[in-house]
């Protein structure tokens, strides 16, 4: 059973462009929720992450939108670089609960040139 | 980049031998997590760790454990490999297990 459901899967994007992720929750007490950006050969790196106590937060072009009614959460990457090429994940958790994170199935960005 | 280190990083071994996997860590962090990636899954939780000799279980902790003796290396083992536990594993680290983790870079495992 997955908690978290990503979409799409995998997305090609041309520089310049606007690359967005989507993920879906179903657990109402998930309060935290953080993005991870992976390239091949490494582990996640924590990107930015997301309180639903706010709608929205930036970093550089960088953006999470969170909509806590329709428990819905999206990257947008602004700008999209050929540099930006990797897998991201967004992932949940419970304050209390050590902070196991739950993630979504991943979507590989491809930033053409 | 925080001080993960996991060995080994690849490796490959038959089914029904036991395995174990080492994460040291050099940040003196207090949580130690293991997951595992499978393609189609994300990442998903094991077991994890929130001091020295206290663990707990994760999602996917069947057919693994763990052990933590000193707050810098957090082991997880399969006492009798199978296939299906072939996958990368990763560890992660958190300060206090409120922060945000920081993982490793990874053990590919190859079970035949």
């Amino acid at each position: 059973q997955q908690q978290v459901k990503q979409s799409p899967q995998s997305l090609i994007v041309q520089k310049g462009g606007i690359s967005i992720i989507n993920c879906a929750y179903e657990n109402t007490a998930f309060d935290y929720f953080p993005w991870y950006q992976q390239f091949p050969g490494k582990g996640p790196a924590l990107l930015i992450a997301i309180r639903p106590d706010v709608s929205e937060k930036k970093e550089g072009r960088f953006t999470i939108s969170f909509n806590k009614s329709a428990k819905q959460f999206s990257l947008h990457i602004m700008d999209s670089q050929p540099g930006d090429s990797a897998t991201y994940f967004c992932a949940a958790s419970i304050e209390g609960s050590a902070r196991q994170l739950t993630f979504g199935s991943g979507t590989q960005l491809t930033v053409l040139p | 980049d925080a001080g993960i280190t996991q060995s080994p990083r690849h490796k490959v071994t038959e089914t029904g031998t036991p395995v174990t996997l080492r994460c040291h860590q050099t940040e003196n962090h207090r949580y130690m997590y293991w997951y595992r990636q499978d393609p189609g899954h994300g990442l998903r939780l094991i077991h994890y760790s929130y001091g020295v000799k206290d663990t707990d279980k994760g999602e996917v902790s069947d057919g693994y454990s763990v052990s933590r003796s000193k707050t810098e290396d957090f082991l997880l083992t399969l006492e009798s490999a199978t296939s299906s536990q072939t996958s990368v594993y990763f560890c992660a680290i958190s300060v206090t297990g409120t922060e945000p983790q920081h993982f490793g870079d990874g053990t590919r495992l190859s079970i035949l």
